[in-house]
């Protein structure tokens, strides 16, 4: 078990510019989750998968975010056209489905400059 | 609709002196919560968790949370801070075991040698 890892950890971009980050979960997690923490805030939640499926969306989760999922291990979150408003750190947390708690990532730090 | 709230945005303890940091919820069901710890620049890391049983939980590093219905809190304490202590500490509610968390907007520990 070598914990969830999230590439980068940090992420300098200029706006307007497109950013992606990528989440490796535990191997035997089913669900991965996608969360934003700005300065000051608590993690907001952004979106999960339980396998390959995305359940669930949150309204933070504009039509320039995308995430994927696609065999069910690691996920992708994609950010297009970023503006200074989408600097924050980016977590993805996993767990397994009937599990108490989720295990977090260390974090994408995105500033978009 | 589920929520937290953490009352003290900063809380400053002399080192080895009791550590109170408040929680309360708002479920419209039993809540499952959760306190969570996040060193600078790091992911959040679970310190404990109530689902269901004992009201008293204990977690890592010496902390320990007592679940009360009738007050809608989930309180962290630790009787002796230490330095390592400090950090963010963040309270969290779910409804069941895979949803998405509500976190609180954290609680900043800081403990004065």
């Amino acid at each position: 078990d070598t914990g969830v890892s999230q590439d980068p950890r940090h992420k300098i971009t200029k706006r307007g510019q497109n950013v992606t980050f990528r989440c490796d979960p535990i191997s035997e997690h089913n669900r991965l989750y996608w969360y934003r923490q700005t300065l000051g805030q608590g993690p907001e939640f952004l979106t999960y998968f339980q396998n390959e499926a995305q359940l669930e969306k949150s309204r933070l989760l504009s039509d320039r975010f995308s995430a994927e999922r696609p065999k069910g291990s690691f996920s992708t979150l994609e950010i297009q056209r970023t503006e200074q408003g989408d600097s924050a750190m980016y977590l993805c947390a996993s767990s397994l489905w009937g599990g108490y708690g989720y295990t977090f990532g260390s974090g994408t730090r995105l500033t978009v400059v | 609709a589920q929520s937290v709230t953490q009352l003290g945005s900063h809380v400053s303890v002399s080192e080895g002196a009791l550590v109170l940091l408040r929680c309360n919820y708002s479920s419209s069901v039993p809540p499952y919560l959760f306190w969570y710890v996040q060193y600078p620049n790091q992911g959040l890391q679970l310190l404990l968790k109530y689902t269901t049983g004992a009201t008293l939980v204990k977690g890592i590093n010496g902390f320990e949370a007592e679940f009360k219905k009738s007050e809608t809190s989930f309180h962290l304490t630790k009787p002796s801070a230490h330095m390592s202590d400090a950090a963010e500490y963040f309270c969290a509610v779910t409804l069941n075991t895979g949803n998405q968390f509500y976190f609180g907007t954290g609680t900043s520990l800081t403990v004065i040698p």
